[in-house]
C-alpha cells in the first residue's frame, strides 16, 4: 500500500493567516492525489483533484501543488469557515488510501 | 438533484449480519465508480473498496477483503456494504462515494477524486 503522511497533524492559526499542509506519499504518485476538508460532524468535500485543480464551487483561496511524492495545500487568507480538518488522498493504485488527516484550528 | 443517499443508523449485537445501501440519483449511476469510506469515533478516513455498477467490477483494501462484502444493484441504482458478522471494532460511520474519473483505455481509469458523498451511515456494534 502506499502510505500518505500529512504534516503537521494540528496546527493552530488565525483569520487571515496563510496555511501550509504537506502530503508525502512512500512511493511515486504522478498528479493523482486528492484533497478533501471536513468539518466537524459533518461530510468530507473535494477540494482540489489532479494534485492542483480545483473543485467547481471551492474558494479560490485554496490551492494544490506538487507531483510525485511530495504535494502541498495551501488556504489564502484564512476564513473562520476553514477551520476543519483536511485529508489527502492517493488515487493512483489500489487501495485509494488517505492521509491521517491535519486539524486546522483557531489559534 | 444530484445525491447519494444512505440507509439510516442501525444498532446490532456482535454477530449479527448487516447490509446498508446507498442509492445515487440524479445522475448516470452506472457510469461512476462508488466508493465506500470508513470513519471510526474521532479518527480519519480508510478507503474500503470500491465497484464500478456497469459491471459489478470490485476492488477490496487488503484491511476489509473478508470483512465486507461490497456489491450493486443497478437497474434501482444501489450499491451496498455488508457484513456477515459484526464485531464491536466494526463501529463507525460509513460513507459512499462517487468517484469523478477518466476513462483513459478499454478497462482503465484516471481517477480524480471523490466528488459526491453519501450523509453517512452510522453503524454501533455493542453487546
Amino acid at each position: 500500500d502506499i502510505q500518505l503522511t500529512q504534516s503537521p497533524s494540528f496546527l493552530s492559526a488565525s483569520v487571515g493567516d496563510r496555511v501550509t499542509i504537506s502530503c508525502r506519499a512512500s512511493q511515486g504518485i504522478s498528479s493523482s492525489l486528492a484533497w478533501y476538508q471536513q468539518k466537524s460532524g459533518k461530510v468530507p468535500d473535494l477540494l482540489i483533484y489532479a494534485a492542483s485543480t480545483l473543485q467547481s464551487g471551492v474558494p479560490s483561496r485554496f490551492s494544490g501543488s506538487g507531483s510525485g511524492t511530495e504535494f502541498t495545500l495551501t488556504i489564502n487568507s484564512l476564513q473562520p469557515e476553514d477551520f476543519a480538518t483536511y485529508y489527502c488522498q492517493q488515487l493512483k493504485t489500489y487501495p485509494q488510501t488517505f492521509g491521517q488527516g491535519t486539524k486546522v484550528e483557531i489559534k | 438533484e444530484v445525491q447519494l443517499m444512505q440507509s439510516g443508523a442501525e444498532v446490532k449485537n456482535p454477530g449479527e449480519s448487516l447490509k446498508i445501501s446507498c442509492k445515487g440519483s440524479g445522475y448516470s449511476f452506472n457510469t461512476y465508480w462508488i466508493a465506500w469510506v470508513r470513519q471510526m469515533p474521532g479518527k480519519g478516513l480508510e478507503w474500503m473498496g470500491i465497484i464500478f455498477p456497469g459491471d459489478s467490477d470490485t476492488t477490496y483494501s487488503p484491511s476489509f477483503e473478508r470483512q465486507v462484502t461490497i456489491s450493486v444493484d443497478k437497474s434501482i441504482s444501489i450499491a451496498y456494504l455488508q457484513w456477515s458478522r459484526l464485531r464491536a471494532s466494526d463501529t463507525a460511520i460509513y460513507y459512499c462515494a462517487r468517484l469523478k474519473a477518466t476513462r483513459v483505455g478499454t478497462n482503465a481509469y484516471y481517477f480524480h477524486g471523490m466528488d459526491l458523498w453519501g450523509q453517512g451511515t452510522t453503524v454501533t456494534v455493542s453487546s
